[in-house]
């Protein structure tokens, strides 16, 4: 886990609202990775960016989803009008290149009240 | 849609048992990574296997890849209260190696 930093660790918004989850990626690490943990599920992929480029995002739901990875600063998971369902742990990963081991930052957890 | 299931998914055992965990999938896996995760964290990758029948061991866990890359099962010997925790089986396909599938999850409580 050392090195993926996410913030906020814990994060409330009521209905309707808009949720940004960040992510800093280990040292040296360009590839980024977004995961969702809803409560007594597994973890499921979301989406996976590389500086300024979304490569895979099928696990992202269509609407109201959205994440970026820019040139410089954070990724950032963006989730507008939340709504109950969304609450959940979220977390980042990172890995120096495609094939490489991902490593887990620590989350983010939502609750969307 | 590729799917791990683990079981079991809740187990309890006294102090100094052995334990086996098991991930079955009918979908071949280029990789497959064990991780454990505390509550409130994030999942610590505690070991990767990418040929099928390797066998890794790490102390007291033996960690095992099926020779089809369909399964793989974690073994603990002499269990302790440390060892208690969420564990998590997490495949890769082929396609996207990064795009990690994860079994539901294994709830390990060791009774001192």
């Amino acid at each position: 886990n050392a090195g993926v930093m996410q913030n906020p660790r814990h994060l409330v918004r009521r209905r309707g609202q808009e949720a940004r989850l960040r992510c800093s990626p280990m040292k040296g690490h360009s590839h980024v990775y977004w995961y969702r943990q809803l409560p007594e599920e597994g973890l499921k992929f979301m989406v996976y960016l590389q500086k300024e480029n979304i490569i895979d995002e099928s696990g992202m739901p269509k609407e109201r989803f959205s994440a970026e990875f820019p040139k410089e600063g954070p990724s950032i998971l963006r989730i507008q009008q939340v709504v109950r369902g969304d609450s959940a742990a979220y977390f980042c990963a990172s890995s120096p290149g495609y094939g490489n081991t991902i490593y887990f930052g620590e989350g983010s957890w939502l609750t969307v009240v | 849609t590729q799917l791990l299931e683990q079981s079991p998914q809740f187990l309890s055992i006294q102090e100094g048992e052995n334990l086996t965990v098991y991930c079955n999938s009918s979908s071949v896996f280029s990789s497959l990574q064990w991780y454990r995760q505390e509550p409130g964290e994030g999942p610590v990758l505690l070991v990767t296997v990418v040929t099928g029948g390797e066998v890794k061991k790490l102390k007291r866990l033996t960690f095992q890849f099926g020779d089809a890359r369909k399964d793989s099962s974690l073994h603990i010997t002499a269990a302790q209260p440390g060892d208690t925790g969420l564990y998590l089986c997490a495949g890769a396909s082929f396609q996207g190696a990064q795009k990690l599938v994860f079994g539901q999850g294994t709830r390990l409580t060791i009774n001192p």
